[in-house]
């Protein structure tokens, strides 16, 4: 069990570039979530998967944001023409099925200047 | 899922017990009582949950209410590697997705 990975740990952009981030699940976790989280603030749901399909959305979740899990394993969050109040700590949570506790990754910092 | 009330900031000496509380009290039935923490630039951190039944685990102990309105957290000797900030969370099981407030940050002095 090496735990949840998320990379990069820290992203730097400018206003209006695209940005990826990736997150690698605990193996045979299936279901696998997106959060966000400005300071002073908890965490944010933005969207889940089970497996490769994305089962929820969060209305957060603006149409410049899009993530994938293409083979039901790593996946990746796309934020398109980054806004400077996209700017946060996105967390990568992963579980083995309903009935389990989530285990978080360590988190991008995404700052847009 | 239903609403928590955390006080935003406590203090615990290190050594003694750290007693953290939580109210509910709209939990409804089939919603169990989690706790998470998050320390400083990290991802919250799992430590307990429960549905009526008191919970101890190495971490922590999980106290609920009777009634289940509400719960405490006890750390039972608190070091300074506990200060964090210590998420109440109720859900049911078949929920999706945790939903965070605004927690209470811990801070365990010498």
């Amino acid at each position: 069990d090496t735990g949840v990975s998320q990379d990069p740990r820290h992203k730097i952009t400018k206003r209006g570039q695209n940005v990826t981030f990736r997150c690698d699940p605990i193996s045979e976790h299936n279901r696998l979530y997106w959060y966000r989280q400005t300071l002073g603030q908890g965490p944010e749901f933005l969207t889940y998967f089970q497996n490769e399909a994305q089962l929820e959305k969060s209305r957060l979740l603006s149409d410049r944001f899009s993530a994938e899990r293409p083979k039901g394993s790593f996946s990746t969050l796309e934020i398109q023409r980054t806004e400077q109040g996209d700017s946060a700590m996105y967390l990568c949570a992963s579980k083995r099925q309903e009935n389990t506790e989530a285990f978080f990754g360590q988190g991008t910092r995404l700052t847009v200047v | 899922d239903a609403k928590t009330t955390q006080p935003p900031s406590m203090d615990c000496a290190e050594g003694r017990a750290a007693n953290l509380p939580c109210n509910h009290s709209t939990i409804s039935g089939n919603e169990y009582v989690y706790w998470y923490r998050q320390i400083h630039s990290q991802g919250p951190q799992y430590i307990i949950h429960g549905l009526k039944n008191n919970e101890t685990n190495e971490m922590a102990s999980l106290i609920i209410t009777e009634d289940r309105k509400s719960s405490t957290l006890i750390l039972p000797h608190a070091t300074l590697r506990d200060t964090a900030v210590y998420y109440c969370i109720v859900r049911d099981n078949a929920g999706n997705m945790l939903t965070f407030g605004g927690g209470t940050r811990l801070m365990v002095k010498p």
